[in-house]
């Protein structure tokens, strides 16, 4: 069965530092794996997405992530966070008709 | 600009009613999604519509129902059998009956809360 794993379910970090968030997948088909970000009280927001082609895929707000086939992976990093970049960030990936969800990771970011 | 409409924000149901969540999409999307997210749980599916007059139920479907009878309508009832209701309502829709590969998106949630 299809699942993403993501391995922090908290990251703290200070504004201007470099962040990363860990996501894996265990897909026995090809995937198609996606970030959102959710600030408080609000929807889901699509951050990058990765389809096929380049494994580095940039997304919106200074965001990347890079897809890393052997080792079933899909880390989202940002070379330098800012106070607005504090949110619940979910991983998942496209399995038939419905997308699997990672359970978050809340990044706080600290002045 | 197109989006998704979710209706209420805040919305109160007293032990033993049934009470409807909407939702309306004007992106002419296809597919529809209703999700339930609980903290420290992420997003679980409760039904999913791909196309209008046909629906399927998701992981947690059990005293949940939905109708679709327009493309750009998917409302949620949350049923008296729902024992737990209390919990974040998140409405999405994607472009395409197939669903593979494409990205949701998202309304702004509705949350209900027991009386």
């Amino acid at each position: 069965a299809q699942s993403v794993t993501q391995l922090d379910s908290q990251v703290p970090v200070f504004e201007e530092a470099p962040v990363e968030l860990r996501c894996n997948y265990s897909s026995s088909v090809s995937v198609y794996l996606f970030w959102y970000v959710q600030y408080p009280n609000q929807g889901l927001q699509l951050l990058l997405k990765y389809l096929s082609g380049s494994t580095l895929v940039k997304g919106i707000n200074g965001f990347e992530a890079e897809f890393n086939k052997s080792q079933t992976s899909f880390h989202l990093r940002k070379p330098s966070v800012h106070i607005s970049d504090t949110a619940e960030y979910f991983c998942a990936v496209s399995v038939q008709r419905k997308l699997i969800w990672g359970l978050g990771t809340s990044l706080a970011v600290n002045p | 600009d197109g989006g998704i409409t979710q209706s209420p924000k805040y919305l109160f149901r007293k032990e033993g009613q049934n009470v409807t969540l909407s939702c309306e999409q004007n992106l002419n999307h296809d597919a529809m999604y209703w999700y339930r997210q609980d903290p420290g749980q992420g997003l679980r599916l409760i039904y999913y519509s791909q196309i209008v007059n046909d629906f399927q139920k998701g992981d947690i479907a059990e005293g949940y129902s939905v109708s679709r009878e327009k493309k750009e309508s998917f409302p949620l009832t949350v049923t008296s059998a729902q024992k737990n209701p209390t919990a974040f309502y998140l409405c999405a829709s994607s472009i395409g009956t197939s669903g593979v590969g494409q990205p949701q998106h998202f309304g702004d949630g509705t949350r209900l809360s027991i009386l």
